[in-house]
């Protein structure tokens, strides 16, 4: 079975500190991990993807295979990071062997950087 | 590109009353998901659907909930007889067809309150 783990529920941070969202998977096969975010009053939207290996507004997250982790990282949090972060996985694969989009998401980080 | 629509965005029903929730997905996209996220949980997977075509209903109730794709037309995620374990965030996202990595468009979610 498909799981993800996000340990903390609220992480608070001060402004130009360093912040880490922790994420934990469990999946048997070779996942495809996301971080979504959704920022006060707006829609659900992607953040990341361990495929694209890229950064985006100055976070990164690596995928460890040997820790089934995929923490999100950025070395110096602004307030307007403050937001819920969600950790997902897709796993399932269609009878071509093609990936959906059928997410496990964990259950969100709220995180708050305070000035 | 208005993105993907739900409507309403807030549903109120009394226990037995049946509840119908739209989605239209971003234009040109084939591919609609439907997740609900219950209070204090993260979002779960509950169906995923092509064009008139049901790919993946395993995250549904076995009984009361529907879900359908119309040719024309936007997405509907039906409710016969709701609870009030129905109370929850339904959110939909749609995608053209899936690569791996792609991302999901989520829309604003309707909130549905059985009272």
């Amino acid at each position: 079975a498909q799981r993800v783990t996000q340990p903390e529920k609220l992480l608070s941070v001060f402004k130009g500190a360093p912040v880490e969202l922790k994420c934990n998977y469990s999946y048997s096969g070779s996942p495809e991990l996301f971080w979504y975010v959704q920022y006060s009053r707006q829609r659900l939207q992607l953040l990341l993807r361990h495929i694209s290996r890229e950064s985006i507004k100055g976070f990164t997250a690596d995928l460890n295979k040997g820790e089934t982790s995929f923490h999100l990282k950025k070395p110096f949090a602004q307030e307007e990071d403050s937001a819920m972060y969600y950790c997902a996985l897709s796993g399932r694969k269609d009878a071509g062997g093609t990936s959906y989009g059928k997410l496990t998401f964990g259950q969100g980080t709220i995180l708050t950087v305070h000035p | 590109n208005a993105g993907v629509m739900q409507n309403p965005r807030h549903l109120v029903r009394r226990r037995g009353q049946e509840a119908r929730l739209r989605c239209s997905p971003v234009k040109g996209h084939s591919h609609v998901y439907w997740y609900r996220q219950l209070p204090e949980e993260g979002l779960k997977f509950m169906v995923y659907l092509q064009k008139e075509n049901i790919i993946d209903e395993s995250g549904m109730p076995k009984e009361r909930f529907s879900a359908e794709f119309p040719k024309e037309g936007p997405s509907i995620l039906r409710i016969q007889q709701v609870v009030r374990g129905d109370s929850a965030a339904y959110f939909c996202a749609s995608s053209p067809q899936y690569r791996a990595g792609s991302p999901l468009h989520f829309g604003n979610g309707t909130r549905l309150t059985v009272t």
